[in-house]
């Protein structure tokens, strides 16, 4: 079965760090680009971050960049985000998703359950 | 950057109708326009790509159509589990963006 599972949210201060994980099992991983994707509470989603199938090209939403990483360890099967000087504008559930294709720029195939990150003093 | 303007916002339907939802596009995405549906308390879940594709599994009631800025999603005729939060999503330039959403309630 094809799955992503996110784990690392929680509360966190404004100006704190966290670092969400997701672990992918049932493709190869390899094969495809993974990106994540968030939704604050009661609202719509917003894509966040992407990287391709080597790690080598990464992109990120001008509202994290600078403030957010993305990277992905082919060894564990798994991606991960470092989130940064975080504000409580950040506050939202974070889902993992694959892409489509090998094509960087996607449609999301496959989603994670998502993980709740919420930024408040 | 480019917007993506769905309309209606929420649109009120008895099952057995026909829904058809709009994408507008600030600019040309080609045919690279996705569609999602999203239940409450639930990931999203991917519908139609590349503006007309079906996904893996996806019912056939579930059509889309068009190509540059204005795109639909049909769905034929509504059943219950169909009321939900549709998504478009374009993949022709960074950043990747979503609509807003449409809310197809009964």
């Amino acid at each position: 079965e094809v799955q992503l599972v996110e784990s690392g949210g929680g509360l966190v201060k404004p100006g704190g760090s966290l670092r969400l994980s997701c672990a992918a099992s049932g493709f190869t991983f390899t094969n495809f680009p993974m990106n994540w994707v968030r939704q604050a509470p009661g609202k719509g989603l917003e894509w966040v971050s992407s990287i391709d199938t080597s790690g080598s090209f990464v992109y990120y939403a001008g509202s994290v960049k600078g403030r957010f990483t993305i990277s992905r360890d082919i060894a564990k099967k798994s991606l991960y985000l470092q989130l940064t000087s975080l504000r409580a504008e950040d506050t939202a559930v974070y889902y993992c998703a694959k892409g489509m294709t090998s094509v960087t720029t996607n449609a999301f195939d496959i989603w994670g359950q998502g993980t709740f990150v919420a930024v408040s003093s | 950057e480019i917007v993506l303007t769905q309309s209606p916002a929420t649109l009120s339907l008895s099952p057995g109708e026909r829904a058809t939802l709009s994408c507008r596009a600030s600019q040309s995405v080609s045919r690279y326009l996705a569609w999602y549906q999203q239940k409450p308390g639930q990931a999203p879940r991917l519908l139609i790509y590349d503006a007309s594709n079906r996904a893996t599994g996806i019912p056939a009631r579930f059509s889309g159509s068009g190509s540059g800025t204005d795109f639909t999603l049909t769905i034929s005729s509504l059943e219950p589990e169909d009321f939900a939060v549709y998504y478009c999503q374009q993949r022709d330039n960074w950043p990747l963006t979503f609509g807003a959403g449409t809310k197809v309630e009964i």
